[in-house]
């Protein structure tokens, strides 16, 4: 089975910066996805690491450790508009198949 | 990006009728379409892999008899909640893969349907 771990909520300051973590233990590992969810959408894609290392785009950065099953989002220069849930999701086996942590609800303060 | 298309947005069903919902990807082709369902304050919950022209791949503890999902073409899949009930009320998110696609990033979601059984 997969196990997915994330923060259920963080809150951070307007203009800070703030790092998720997410951790996971799954077989057939294939890469880990970042989505953003405001509440009563659907998910959109943000980000998805397959190799060890920092990747960045623009405000928003993540990280992937493949060998100690972790990884991070990183959000620069936070805004208002960043409060969302940010959903840490598993890419593994055939089909493309996607397994999502239970999120973490963000809440950015003026 | 490509676009994923849910239709209906929102729905009212009394006990016991059964609700389609369909996920149409618009301007790409996908040999593979995937059906969430996500409770309040809760993370996506995958239910099944839509494959076109087969049969679909249910996840463990989902009914496939009560979730009935079809792939008939490239662009549309429908998943019928059969002989609803209140407990079936969720948020059901469809996401799609580019047939085109060569990076994994290409799964589009839907924009999710409000279920609401009473």
């Amino acid at each position: 089975g997969q196990n997915i771990d994330q923060p259920t909520e963080m809150t951070a300051t307007e203009g800070a910066i703030v790092q998720i973590n997410c951790t996971y233990q799954t077989s057939g590992f294939n890469g880990l996805f970042w989505y953003q969810q405001h509440a009563g959408e659907a998910p959109t894609f943000l980000s998805y690491n397959v190799l060890d290392g920092l990747e960045e785009k623009g405000r928003f950065s993540s990280f992937l450790s493949r060998s100690k099953g972790y990884s991070y989002l990183l959000l620069k220069e936070l805004q208002m508009k960043d409060s969302a849930s940010y959903l840490c999701a598993v890419h593994s086996g055939g089909y493309q198949k996607v397994t999502f942590g239970t999120g973490t609800k963000l809440q950015v303060i003026p | 990006g490509a676009v994923v298309s849910q239709h209906p947005s929102r729905v009212i069903c009394k006990s016991g009728t059964s609700v389609k919902i369909e996920c149409r990807s618009l301007d790409f082709q996908a040999t593979t379409m995937f059906w969430y369902r996500q409770f309040p304050k809760k993370s996506l919950m995958l239910m099944a892999t839509s494959n076109e022209g087969s049969k679909a791949t249910y996840e463990q503890g989902v009914e496939k008899d009560k979730f009935l999902i079809n792939h008939a073409s490239l662009t549309l899949s429908t998943l019928t909640v059969t002989s609803a009930h209140p407990e079936d009320s969720s948020f059901y998110i469809c996401s799609a893969r580019d047939l085109a696609g060569r990076s994994t990033d290409t799964q589009y979601f839907g924009p999710g349907t409000r279920l609401t059984v009473l």
